[in-house]
């Protein structure tokens, strides 16, 4: 089956730029989704189709997706921003979906 | 406004049955596109996709657990159930249903409902 690789952690220090990356078998012919998990949280969706922001996202978020790695990228990061990211695509050749393993993000 | 919510058993016992209850509001079932799906996390582990079914009742499972898992839906009711055959301690979790537009995302999720399976 498919399989997207996340780094386990990224570290920042506020004001600079975060950048998560999420790597896969020729992911950029995929559409990347991207989600943020406070803790003790439900799951929120911050990208959806590799670059686009849902309403109420923040533009400090966006994301970019070519070749084999899906980056999710955070400028002038907060205190806020810290949590677990996930990204996420739909396996049209297997007809599911499929989820990495999960970043936390760490503002110092 | 779009909400969903799960509900269900806190605890099961090792080789039971689980089955849990998805209710919606702010949408309907019937809805052109609509899926809801079902997405569990172990403690401190990663997001796993288990099952998902669509407005017309075409359902997807995840390949790994498709004998155990059944997910059906009461559109009258507003409902998703998952079923979940044969537990074991390894699938506690918090389960999770959400919402997609059939675009291959969830953009609206429910608080989730910790299931713990031990004897």
């Amino acid at each position: 089956s498919y399989v997207l690789t996340q780094p386990p952690s990224v570290s920042v220090v506020p004001g600079q730029t975060a950048r998560i990356t999420c790597g896969g078998n020729d992911i950029g012919s995929y559409l990347v989704h991207w989600y943020q998990q406070q803790p003790g949280q439900a799951p929120v969706l911050v990208v959806y189709e590799n670059r686009y922001r849902p309403s109420g996202t923040p533009e400090r978020f966006s994301g970019s997706n070519s070749g084999t790695t899906a980056t999710l990228t955070i400028s002038r990061v907060e205190a806020g921003d810290e949590a677990d990211y996930f990204c996420q695509v739909w396996d049209s050749g297997r007809d599911h979906v499929v989820f990495g393993g999960g970043t936390k993000l760490t503002v110092l | 406004q779009i909400t969903l919510k799960e509900s269900g058993p806190m605890l099961v016992k090792p080789t039971q049955t689980l089955t849990l209850t998805c209710t919606v509001s702010g949408f309907s079932l019937n809805t052109g596109g609509v899926g809801v799906g079902w997405i569990r996390q172990p403690p401190g582990k990663a997001l796993e996709w288990l099952a998902l079914v669509y407005y017309d009742d075409e359902k997807r499972y995840r390949p790994s657990l498709k004998n155990r898992l059944q997910i059906t839906k009461d559109t009258a009711r507003n409902q998703v159930v998952l079923t979940m055959t044969n537990m074991d301690p390894v699938d506690t979790a918090t389960y999770s249903c959400a919402h997609t537009n059939g675009d291959g995302y969830f953009d609206l999720w429910g608080r989730g409902t910790l299931v713990t399976v031990s004897s």
